[in-house]
């Protein structure tokens, strides 16, 4: 069974641009998370998707946004890049069976660098 | 406001030993908690978790436990070895409508010693 598949695993930009990172859950999986992992704050929630509609959502600016796809592919943007959105970009799904607890599948990750 | 805490950024043990990793967390609406393993270029992997009810949990050479009135849980590995080297992260979930937001910890290194 594939595992979460995000492309492309390494992209450089400059500020100001914007900027777009894929994620395919694995097969089955209707939840798809989105995390920032900086070595100054560690690995921080970005928002959550389910049946195309996102159900939770972290601190971060509007710039940071999302999209889950009827075949529960997700895609994350962010505008206007800041060299501080340097960072991985993780991925994780779940089966969302229900239950309030989610045991989270995580991808390899997208290493952003802003310059 | 650093809602879980690692406060060892790193651990050395040796091989056969006993790894102890701690968290602790300061939100009460905390329900479960789950430690992943994390090697360089991966993503985290789940190890094992524990809800709120329970105060220690099982899976082979993996045991995490948890006290409420203190706040703090810790994993525990027996015994240790060296493909165990990784970084750990501590996370916790508040159950209810939170489903796949977790709350990480800063991560403890570990490292196994032949």
């Amino acid at each position: 069974k594939a595992g979460v598949t995000q492309t492309p695993r390494y992209l450089i930009k400059t500020r100001g641009q914007q900027v777009t990172l894929s994620c395919s859950p694995i097969s089955g999986h209707r939840s798809v998370s989105w995390y920032q992992q900086t070595p100054g704050q560690g690995l921080q929630f970005l928002f959550e998707y389910f049946s195309e509609t996102q159900r939770n959502k972290g601190n971060f600016p509007g710039r940071f946004s999302g999209r889950q796809f009827s075949n529960s592919r997700s895609e994350m943007n962010v505008s206007t890049l800041e060299l501080g959105d340097s960072a991985l970009y993780l991925c994780a799904s779940s089966l969302a069976l229900g239950t309030a607890i989610e045991k989270l599948f995580f991808g390899s990750g997208t290493q952003l660098s802003v310059l | 406001d650093q809602q879980v805490k690692q406060n060892s950024p790193s651990l050395s043990v040796q091989e056969g030993r006993i790894s102890i990793l701690n968290c602790d967390y300061t939100n009460s609406m905390f329900d479960y908690f789950l430690w992943y393993k994390k090697y360089p270029a991966e993503g985290p992997t789940f190890l094992i978790s524990i809800s709120s009810i329970k105060d220690k949990n099982e899976d082979g050479r993996f045991t995490v436990f948890l006290n409420k009135s203190a706040k703090h849980l810790s994993l525990h590995i027996v015994p240790s070895q060296p493909g165990d080297s990784a970084v750990y992260f501590c996370a916790a979930n508040a159950g209810g409508t939170s489903y796949g937001k977790l709350t990480f910890g800063q991560g403890t290194i570990l490292t196994v010693h032949p």
